[in-house]
């Protein structure tokens, strides 16, 4: 079976620019969650989407938005990039919510 | 409303045992357990339910204390594969998927 896919694996952006990422979790699971991963924060929760409705949203900007498709993948949108948004982006799946998240290698993303 | 980890770094020889503790301000209702290695994605290590429980597998296992809002990470007769960091996620209502991670704790063990 295979894992939770991210794409792309890196990406460079620049100060203003708006990036998509992609994820698509292990076939049957229902439930995407994204995290924003920085060496000082640590794990900071973005949202949870279960069948295509966002659950829950973290403390981010506006700026930070997300969707998930019939098919459970999942995009995030980040408009207007700044340079603190350089940073690892997780995506994880599960069954349903509440249940083992499984990571996906991530998205890092760096804004110069 | 972010779990607290202590301790935020531990360094071990081979052998050794090792305690992480994960404190909230809120009352749980589950906390997983995460371990990630460098330049690879967290891997699930185990789930408790809130009920006092405690689970395990090999030399890893885990206590969920409810009334002190706390769960604890028991590593015994550590290896060298057990070095990563270890991340506690805390859920604190009985229906959403709002996992909440503390800072982690780096843990090395040596040789």
């Amino acid at each position: 079976k295979a894992g939770v896919t991210q794409t792309p694996r890196y990406l460079i952006k620049t100060r203003g620019q708006q990036v998509t990422l992609s994820c698509s979790p292990i076939s049957g699971h229902r439930s995407v969650s994204w995290y924003q991963q920085t060496p000082g924060q640590g794990l900071q929760f973005l949202f949870e989407y279960f069948s295509e409705t966002q659950r829950n949203k973290g403390n981010f900007p506006g700026r930070f938005s997300g969707r998930q498709f019939s098919n459970s993948r999942s995009e995030m949108n980040v408009s207007t990039l700044e340079l603190g948004d350089s940073a690892l982006y997780l995506c994880a799946s599960s069954l349903i919510f509440r249940e083992k998240l499984f990571f996906g290698s991530g998205t890092q993303l760096s804004v110069l | 409303q972010q779990p607290v980890q202590s301790p935020q770094a531990v360094i071990l020889r081979e052998g050794e045992d090792a305690v992480i503790n994960c404190s909230s301000s809120k009352a749980l209702y589950s906390v997983h357990w995460y371990r990630q290695k460098h330049g690879e994605a967290p891997i699930f290590l185990m789930i408790l339910l809130k009920g006092g429980e405690q689970k395990g597998h090999d030399k890893i296992s885990a206590s969920f204390n409810e009334k002190k809002q706390q769960s604890s990470l028991y590593l015994t007769a550590s290896q060298l594969s057990y070095s990563g960091t270890y991340f506690c996620g805390t859920d604190h209502s009985s229906n959403t998927g709002k996992l909440i991670f503390g800072q982690g704790t780096t843990l090395q063990v040596k040789p």
